[in-house]
């Protein structure tokens, strides 16, 4: 059964608390991202990797942190230092080898609450 | 800055109209246009897609319209169905910047029985 999946589904923060968010991918994908969605907006880009032990920023990517460390693999963290982190997680991926599609596919989400 | 812009915000249809929901876009370099489907609590999924060098795609009930010039897209959905209830996000992105998705804000259809 291949496919993203992101794990919790459901998160709850203390203030002050680092937390991780899971992202596993088993479809070979060379490229991963994590988006960040608040109600009833649009999804907001936080980091990407293109590869291994490489990654970028995206448009919001302050009081976050990422590492890819495997291929499949892509955990975001977020710090103390996010000052509003309660939103929808978003974890996608996608084949960027020459002749593949630019489509990113996306896993279930994690909700991200701060108490 | 809002590089996408997405509209109407929401949008009521009975079942068997047509919804209609528009995209605009600032930078010329994109040179992928797709539209995501995203029900509650759940990450969004691919619906359909176009590239610049067409004017418009079909698949089933779903049309994407594109306008170079106009640097406008567009999603139609006909015959909508109860089931087609859900929000949409129009995107775009460029190779030169990684493919990197820029979406628009999200447009919330209800199609009433």
């Amino acid at each position: 059964d291949g496919g993203i999946t992101q794990s919790p589904k459901y998160l709850f923060r203390k203030e002050g608390q680092n937390v991780t968010l899971s992202c596993e991918q088993n479809l070979n994908h060379d490229a991963m991202y994590w988006y960040r969605q608040d109600p009833g907006q649009g999804l907001r880009l936080i980091y990407y990797s293109q590869i291994v032990n490489d990654f970028q920023k995206g448009d919001i990517a302050e009081g976050y942190s990422v590492s890819r460390e495997k291929k499949e693999s892509f955990p975001l963290t977020v710090t103390s230092a996010q000052k509003n982190p309660t939103a929808f997680y978003l974890c996608a991926s996608s084949n960027r080898l020459a002749g593949k599609s630019d489509t990113q596919y996306f896993g279930p989400g994690t909700r991200l609450t701060v108490l | 800055q809002q590089q996408v812009k997405q509209s109407p915000q929401s949008l009521i249809v009975q079942k068997g109209g047509i919804s209609i929901i528009n995209c605009a876009y600032e930078n010329t370099a994109f040179d992928y246009f797709p539209w995501y489907q995203q029900f509650p609590g759940k990450g969004p999924a691919l619906l359909i897609a176009i590239r610049p060098d067409v004017s418009e795609k079909k698949e089933g009930r779903f049309t994407i319209s594109f306008n170079k010039s106009a640097k406008q897209f567009s999603l139609h959905i006909m015959d909508s169905q109860p089931g087609d209830s859900a929000t949409y996000f129009c995107a775009a992105s460029s190779k030169a910047a990684g493919n990197k998705l820029t979406f628009g804000g999200g447009t919330r259809v209800l199609v009433k029985p």
